[in-house]
């Protein structure tokens, strides 16, 4: 069974400072592996995927995520956090070729100091 | 177009009684999903459509609850005799067959009383 884990409940990092959220998958084959955010009252919207290829995906609002195979991990990274980027973060994974469900991880937390 | 958008946004519930909650896909989508998600966990799967057809429902979706999409475009959730557990964020996302992108609407806050 496909499982994602996401070992940092909270984070909390001042705004300028760079980020990484940390993403473990478990999956028997080839996974498709996405990053989404969610703010208060909002549903949740797309940072970016991951599906072949390059193994560095470029995402929206400055997020990049590292697809590493050898350790099941789908990390994600942006270099100068901004203080909008406040918010739940949640890293899923779903079978290759889609069109079925995601699994989700629990989510990190992200509070930005300024 | 405007996204995938959900009605109600919130409904308040007394146990024991029925709710009903819409989904409106981005239009062209064939595919539409059903998910919850409680305080502090991620969205969990519970249904799956393609088109009018459900492919998958998750053992999460007990007898007390059915989805439907009569005519392939918007989706209905129905839970019977609420409980107390019920209560949580029900999210609709959908997807297009040419990719694997699920696009989210806003959500349905259900408490039950």
């Amino acid at each position: 069974a496909q499982s994602v884990t996401q070992p940092d409940i909270h984070i909390t990092v001042s705004e300028g400072a760079s980020l990484e959220l940390r993403c473990n998958y478990s999956y028997g084959a080839t996974p498709y592996l996405f990053w989404y955010v969610q703010s208060p009252g909002q549903g949740l919207q797309l940072l970016l995927k991951y599906f072949s290829g390059d193994t560095l995906v470029q995402g929206i609002k400055g997020f990049e995520a590292e697809f590493k195979r050898s350790q099941s991990s789908f990390n994600l990274r942006k270099p100068s956090v901004h203080w909008s980027d406040a918010a739940e973060y949640f890293c899923a994974v779903g079978p290759g070729g889609g069109g079925n469900k995601l699994t989700f991880g629990t989510g990190t937390q992200l509070k930005v100091e300024l | 177009d405007t996204g995938v958008s959900q009605n109600p946004r919130h409904k308040i519930t007394k146990r024991g009684q029925n709710v009903t909650f819409r989904c409106d896909p981005i239009s062209e989508h064939n595919r539409l999903y059903w998910y919850r998600q409680t305080l502090g966990q991620g969205p969990e799967f519970l249904t799956y459509f393609q088109n009018e057809a459900q492919l998958e429902k998750s053992r999460l979706l007990s007898d007390r609850f059915s989805a439907e999409r009569p005519k392939g475009s918007f989706s209905t959730l129905e839970i019977q005799r609420t409980e107390q557990g019920d209560s949580a964020m029900y999210l609709c996302a959908s997807g297009g067959l040419a990719d694997n992108e699920q696009f989210f609407g806003p959500g349905t806050r259900l408490t039950v009383l």
